[in-house]
């Protein structure tokens, strides 16, 4: 079974601040995705890294695929209340062409 | 990206009943899938809809107990049968391109709760 590992769980900062939550596996990944979830809302899509060693910014986000492509991270710098929210990495499997293994989320609160 | 919408948003319901949740997509689609999500956790896959073909479900869920249509490369069901309270959760639908990078949109959600 390919388990996704999130971390942290759970993250209270105060604005201002800098975090990083990571995924971890064993497995490689053909692809991993970063999605955010709002309450009430379904998970929207942050951004897809394809390549090992890839790193994509989005403003204040960093995304980063590990160079044997089993990891991931996501940097947020100088974090905004309006990024709170609960953060899923979800990993495309090797060798499959569709399924998602899922990362058990980070749940985010940006203090003001 | 994919405009996905699900009806209906939220639903209380009585134990034993039955309840369809709608998917809609604004274009068509290979893959659609059904996820259920407690409040705050993460996704849960119930089963894979494929147009033209019986949905392919994962383990620890059945098709008599979630029956899924799939009519068309828009739109799809998703049927929670004889409900319990344990299944008061969250109802997901998503689409994927079936490609390599696979990349799923997500519906709104559905909130249900069952009494």
């Amino acid at each position: 079974t390919q388990l996704l590992e999130q971390s942290p769980q759970f993250l209270s900062i105060q604005e201002g601040e800098n975090l990083t939550v990571y995924c971890n596996s064993s497995s490689v990944f053909s692809s991993l995705q970063w999605y955010r979830q709002e309450p009430g809302e379904g998970p929207v899509l942050l951004v897809t890294v394809v390549t090992g060693g890839e790193v994509k910014k989005l403003k204040r986000l960093t995304f980063q695929f590990g160079d044997a492509r089993k990891d991931s991270s996501l940097h947020i710098t100088a974090a905004q209340t309006g990024d709170t929210g609960l953060y899923l990495c979800a990993g495309a499997r090797a060798d499959s062409n569709y399924q998602l293994i899922w990362g058990a989320g980070t749940k985010l609160i940006i203090k003001p | 990206s994919a405009v996905i919408s699900q009806k209906p948003s939220r639903d209380i319901c009585q134990r034993g009943t039955s309840l369809t949740i709608q998917c809609q997509v604004d274009s068509q689609v290979t893959m659609m899938f059904w996820y259920r999500q407690q409040p705050g956790q993460s996704l849960t896959l119930i089963a894979t809809a494929n147009q033209g073909s019986e949905a392919t479900y994962e383990s620890g869920f059945v098709i008599d107990k979630f029956p899924i249509s799939r009519p068309n490369l828009t739109f799809s069901t998703l049927t929670v049968s004889n409900m319990s309270p344990e299944d008061s959760s969250i109802y997901l639908c998503s689409v994927g391109r079936g490609r390599g990078t696979d990349t799923q949109y997500f519906g709104p959600g559905t909130r249900l709760t069952v009494l």
